[in-house]
C-alpha cells in the first residue's frame, strides 16, 4: 500500500516568507510526527498527534512553528517568518497502535 | 545529558567485519526501542525493533539490558550496502513520542 507522502519535495524562500509543508500519512494511521533534520545532525522531535487527542507541541523551537491536523489524517507544518536557521530537512511519521513509526521522504527547506 | 547517546562514530570497516554499535538511554521509564537504518538523504527506516530477549533476524542482532539502560546491535559479515547511519530510537511511554540518538556511521570497505 502507500507509504507516508509528503509535499513539497524541496522548498526555496526567501528569509521572512512564510511556508506550509504537506504530510499524507498511511492511511488508517492515527498517530502523526514531525521532525526535522539539519545537515548531518540527528533528527530533531517537533510535535506528535494522536488521534484526538490534544497534540504534543513540545518540540516545535518557537512560536513561528505550528501544526494542525484535519480530520484526523492529513498535516501542514507551518513556519512563519522564516530564518536561515531553519534551513533543514523536514520528516514526517506516521503509526498505528504498537507499531513503530513510518518516515515520509521529508521536505527540503532552503532559506535564503 | 541527552537522552539517548550512541557511539560518536564513524566507523570504517572491511566487508566481511563484524561491528557492534552502542547505545545508551536516560530514561528508565522507557518502553520501546528500535534500531533504524538512515541512508544519506534519504528518510530513517526500520531496522529492527529490540526486545528484552533480545532478537536476531538474519545477520543483525539486537541486545536490550534494562539495567544497565543499554541498547546495542551486531552486524555480522558486514556487506557494502550496510553503509549507513544506524539510530538508536527509544519511546518513553506507548503511544508517545519516539526519542532518536544522533546516529552512527558504518562505512563498509570493499
Amino acid at each position: 500500500g502507500a507509504g507516508v507522502s509528503q509535499s513539497p519535495s524541496n522548498k526555496v524562500t526567501e528569509k521572512g516568507k512564510d511556508v506550509e509543508l504537506r504530510c499524507d500519512p498511511i492511511s488508517g494511521h492515527t498517530a502523526l510526527y514531525w521532525y526535522r533534520q539539519s545537515l548531518g545532525q540527528g533528527l530533531e522531535f517537533l510535535i506528535y498527534f494522536q488521534g484526538n487527542s490534544a497534540p504534543d507541541k513540545s518540540g516545535l523551537p518557537s512560536d513561528r512553528f505550528s501544526a494542525e491536523r484535519t480530520g484526523g489524517s492529513v498535516s501542514t507544518l507551518t513556519i512563519q517568518r522564516t530564518q536561515q536557521e531553519d534551513s533543514a530537512v523536514y520528516l514526517c511519521a506516521s503509526r498505528i497502535g504498537a507499531e513503530t513509526q513510518y518516515f515520509g521522504p521529508g521536505t527540503r527547506l532552503l532559506v535564503l | 545529558r541527552k537522552e539517548v547517546e550512541q557511539d560518536p562514530g564513524p566507523f570504517n570497516v572491511p566487508e566481511g567485519a563484524t561491528v557492534a554499535f552502542n547505545c545508551t538511554y536516560s530514561n528508565s521509564a522507557s518502553q520501546s526501542f528500535f534500531w533504524y537504518r538512515q541512508d544519506c538523504r534519504k528518510e530513517p527506516k526500520l531496522l529492527m525493533s529490540v526486545y528484552s530477549s533480545g532478537n536476531e533476524d538474519g545477520r543483525f542482532t539486537a541486545q536490550l539490558n534494562r539495567a544497565s539502560q543499554y541498547i546495542s546491535l551486531l552486524i555480522r559479515d558486514s556487506k557494502l550496502s550496510d553503509s549507513a547511519t544506524y539510530l538508536c530510537v527509544v519511546s518513553r511511554y506507548y503511544g508517545q513520542n519516539f526519542v532518536f540518538g544522533p546516529g552512527t556511521r558504518l562505512s563498509v570497505l570493499p
